[in-house]
């Protein structure tokens, strides 16, 4: 029973490097999010996905690029990491349209 | 703007009480709300949800009420739990489109023995 899985759970980086988040789902979940949350905030939508091939931008999309070229895999890219993306953030998986969405447990990213 | 608001960043209830969080929304085009509870280091998990064709949902110990006039609901906890600490965060989805998850900012709940 994986879930949701996502890589690295903490990570450091130095302005300007670059990295990929990992997210995985094993349960042949068609729509995939990336959201992003800040001390003391919401949870912030990045990118979303309604299937292989099919990404749109979210609420706060500056900074970060993604992919799914599976149904299985969704990284989020940072390619010019910015102390503004020290976050914490969720990949989720959902079966239907807003529908309940299973998240993983979360990357803790400084940008220093 | 702030379409799904959670005024209260926290409140403190005693163990076996009832626990009501609160959260208010603006946009009317609204038509499924849910709630995740998140614990410190884990990601948010389901908890609830209710549709706006409906004004209550109840799961065990769990019961969200929803106000379409007022738009406004409500997550009441009856018995509370020391278990049930954690941040609860109010959702809601909007009707066109692919339209995704709003979130509030959530409400740190904290039961006391």
């Amino acid at each position: 029973n994986a879930g949701v899985t996502q890589t690295p759970k903490f990570r450091i980086l130095k302005i300007g490097q670059s990295m990929t988040l990992q997210c995985a789902q094993d349960m042949n979940h068609n729509y995939m999010y990336w959201y992003r949350q800040d001390p003391g905030m919401g949870l912030k939508l990045i990118y979303y996905s309604v299937g292989a091939g099919i990404t749109d931008k979210g609420e706060v999309p500056n900074g970060y690029n993604v992919s799914r070229s599976t149904t299985e895999d969704f990284p989020l890219r940072l390619e010019l990491a910015a102390p503004s993306q020290t976050s914490v953030y969720f990949c989720a998986s959902s079966s239907g349209r807003g529908t309940e969405a299973f998240f993983g447990q979360g990357t803790r990213l400084t940008v220093v | 703007d702030q379409q799904v608001k959670q005024n209260s960043p926290s409140l403190s209830v005693q163990e076996g009480r009832i626990s009501i969080l609160n959260c208010d929304y603006t946009n009317s085009m609204f038509d499924y709300f849910l709630w995740y509870k998140k614990y410190p280091a884990e990601g948010p998990t389901f908890l609830i949800s209710i549709s706006s064709i409906k004004d209550k949902n109840e799961d065990g110990r769990f019961t969200v009420f929803l106000n379409k006039s007022a738009k406004h609901l409500s997550l009441h906890i009856v018995p509370s739990q020391p278990g049930d600490s954690a941040v609860y965060f109010c959702a809601a989805r909007g009707l066109s489109g692919y339209s995704t998850l709003t979130f509030g900012k959530g409400t740190m709940l904290l039961v006391s023995p």
